[in-house]
């Protein structure tokens, strides 16, 4: 089946600084990436959808500003978390589309992240 | 407004015990239903979908329109079932997919 990975997939920065989190589709191109946050016990929450070579677009509630969405390439799409707090700690998680596949969702492992 | 609703946050049943995991919906047009599943230290995949009418795992959904809900159904628990599991909605193919808070199902020997 369809393999998206994350990298890294855990990460402690603090506070003021920026992280880089990568989103990659491996063995399929997808034009449509989706970034969600996961607070502990809690669902999924979607941050933005990110399509390929367009701005991505925010749910209501998300600062663009401080969550930047790229999706250069069909096969990566990178979020960055800018001048982290604490209370930017939580688990993100990506998911990408795949049009072979009746536009099934294919989601990464996630990834931890704790500023201090 | 899409809206996705799972009344139980838990749910524990013995093993071979029917289980049936509650979800409703809210969406004025036809959406797309789906069920996903996390074990333990995994990630989040496909259990199915409301428009394969397909059973996975000895689990079955069905869509009732008049009731606006999607509950999902397996006859005997097994402990391997013990996960949480996601109702989720989206409106057409290539659209956002919105979730459910969530049920932790946990099966008891």
């Amino acid at each position: 089946g369809a393999v998206v990975s994350q990298h890294p997939s855990r990460v402690i920065c603090k506070s003021g600084t920026s992280v880089k989190i990568e989103c990659r589709s491996l063995d399929f191109q997808a034009t449509t990436m989706f970034w969600y946050r996961q607070f502990p016990k809690q669902s999924l929450m979607l941050m933005a959808t990110s399509n390929e070579g367009s701005k991505a677009t925010y749910e209501q509630g998300v600062e663009k500003d401080k969550f930047l969405i790229n999706h250069a390439s069909l096969t990566l799409s990178t979020l960055t978390v800018t001048s982290a707090h604490p209370e930017d700690s939580s688990f993100y998680i990506c998911s990408a589309l795949s049009g072979r596949s009746s536009y099934e969702q294919y989601f990464g492992p996630g990834t931890r992240l704790t500023v201090t | 407004a899409q809206r996705v609703t799972q009344p139980e946050k838990l749910l524990s049943v013995f093993k071979g015990a029917p289980v049936e995991l509650k979800c409703n919906y809210s969406y004025s047009g036809s959406p797309e239903l789906f069920w996903y599943v996390q074990y333990s230290r995994q990630r989040l995949q496909l259990l199915l979908r409301h428009i394969s009418r397909e059973s996975i795992k000895g689990f079955t959904a069905d869509l009732n329109k008049g009731e606006t809900s999607f509950h999902l159904k397996k006859p005997f628990a097994q402990e391997e079932d013990s996960a949480m599991y996601y109702c989720a909605l989206r409106s057409s193919s290539a659209s956002k997919i919105i979730f459910g808070s969530g049920t932790r199902l946990s099966i008891r020997p």
